[in-house]
């Protein structure tokens, strides 16, 4: 069965301070891509990024970075010089064929 | 501009009435998907379709029931058969089932009063 987790629920930090998001994923394919979205109080899931199973190299896009390490399951998100702007909640997605799971989120509040 | 509807933003529907949350998009995607988010549990999955005429259950289907008469539309209804129907629900879409990324509305809420 594929299962994501989230074991933040809540993250609080100053702006300008650096913040991980983390996230775990089980799955017995060997095919999959995980994923991240962010939902602003809008509520919209606005789509961050699309890694696959078989590319490991990080990613960094402006103040945004990925890390994905196959050996431990992870795929974890890194805000660089947070601002108040990032604060909403972060989904974490494991999508293998025709499933996609969800983790429980972590609502990151950024505070001035 | 392309992207996904979903209307209303905020519904109330009173206990035992069934109710219909519309989802349309013009993103010309084959797949349509409807979650379901509920505070501390993430999304989960009511149904998907990945084609016209066609949908399959999701992970929490019970007291929900879709159509996909069109390729553009994925209407939910909520039926009285849901016991605890207040929550968010999304709306999704996407190329294909495959593993591309799928592509959000702005979500409805859902009150039963």
């Amino acid at each position: 069965a594929q299962k994501v987790t989230q074991a933040q629920t809540e993250i609080s930090v100053v702006e300008k301070e650096d913040v991980t998001l983390d996230c775990v994923y089980e799955t017995r394919d060997t095919t999959y891509y995980l994923f991240w979205y962010k939902q602003p109080p809008s509520g919209e899931l606005v789509f961050l990024i699309r890694r696959n199973s078989f590319d490991e190299q990080n990613e960094i896009s402006g103040r945004y970075s990925w890390n994905f390490q196959k050996s431990t399951s992870s795929f974890n998100f890194t805000i660089t010089a947070s601002q108040v702007v990032d604060s909403a909640v972060y989904f974490c997605a494991l999508r293998t064929f025709n499933d996609m799971r969800f983790g429980a989120g972590t609502r990151l509040t950024v505070k001035p | 501009d392309g992207g996904i509807t979903q209307s209303p933003k905020y519904l109330f529907r009173k206990e035992g009435q069934n109710v219909t949350l519309s989802c349309e998009q013009n993103l010309n995607h084959d797949a349509m998907y409807w979650y379901r988010q509920d505070p501390g549990q993430g999304l989960r999955l009511i149904y998907y379709s990945q084609i016209v005429n066609d949908f399959q259950k999701g992970d929490i289907a019970e007291g929900y029931s879709v159509s996909r008469e069109k390729k553009e539309s994925f209407p939910l209804t909520v039926t009285s058969a849901q016991k605890n129907p207040t929550a968010f629900y999304l709306c999704a879409s996407s190329l294909g089932t495959d593993f591309t990324e799928a592509f959000f509305g702005q979500g409805t809420r859902l009150t039963v009063v």
